[in-house]
């Protein structure tokens, strides 16, 4: 297993286009997480699956963004009529949540959007 | 709600010295993991360091070392003998208890710089 995979890893776009991302998480894991980070700040939570159940969208997140796991493996990140202000580095990470070990996340390398 | 704070946005340390990054948390629980995670510049997050709540002894990981404070909720990471290579973001995060599907919560961060 080469860990948690991303594509692309860089992406570039015009304003009112639509984007995907693809992450493939570590094959065992059934949690998948999305998230967005900016230039020198922390993780920003975007949602998270578990197998291929949706257990939660930040509120900050608007409508044109959605993320499927249809088959509890891996998992597609849209965003519709992107904006200047969705460029950000897109993370995915995955875990395996089990009943006494705890939760450790696993980065991939991520998809950095540019938005023109 | 959880909530996770660096207070320090920037520390610098020489070669070969020994650094002190801070880590702050609220939770209600009793149970729960905390981590640190490592991001260098423009290169993937990895996992540096795990505690359970549960464990009164430290973790260590070679030049990695935590000082976990249960009461005062506090979990510091020290790094021994810096290195270059150390150069990096590093995030403290909070993983609720395996009785809750609350999500893992990160710091803003603390960018570390070493001195040749």
């Amino acid at each position: 297993d080469t860990g948690v995979s991303q594509n692309p890893r860089h992406k570039i776009t015009k304003r009112g286009q639509n984007v995907t991302f693809r992450c493939d998480p570590i094959s065992e894991h059934n949690r998948l997480y999305w998230y967005r980070q900016t230039l020198g700040q922390g993780p920003e939570f975007l949602t998270y699956f578990q197998n291929e159940a949706q257990l939660e969208k930040s509120r900050l997140l608007s409508d044109r963004f959605s993320a499927e796991r249809p088959k509890g493996s891996f998992s597609t990140l849209e965003i519709q009529r992107t904006e200047q202000g969705d460029s950000a580095m897109y993370l995915c990470a995955s875990s395996f949540r089990t009943g006494g070990g705890g939760e450790t996340q696993y980065f991939g390398p991520g998809t950095r959007l540019l938005v023109l | 709600a959880q909530t996770v704070t660096q207070s320090q946005p920037e520390m610098s340390v020489q070669e070969a010295e020994t650094v002190t990054l801070s880590c702050t948390y609220d939770t209600s629980e009793s149970d729960y993991y905390l981590f640190w995670y490592k991001q260098p510049p423009s290169r993937q997050m990895i996992l540096v360091i795990r505690q359970e709540a549960y464990k009164q002894q430290n973790a260590t990981e070679n030049r990695f070392s935590v000082n976990f404070q249960k009461a005062a909720k506090s979990f510091s990471l020290k790094i021994s003998d810096s290195q270059l290579g150390d150069a990096a973001m590093y995030f403290c995060a909070y993983s609720p208890p395996m009785n809750r599907d609350d999500k893992i919560i990160f710091g803003k961060g603390t960018r570390l710089h070493i001195l040749p």
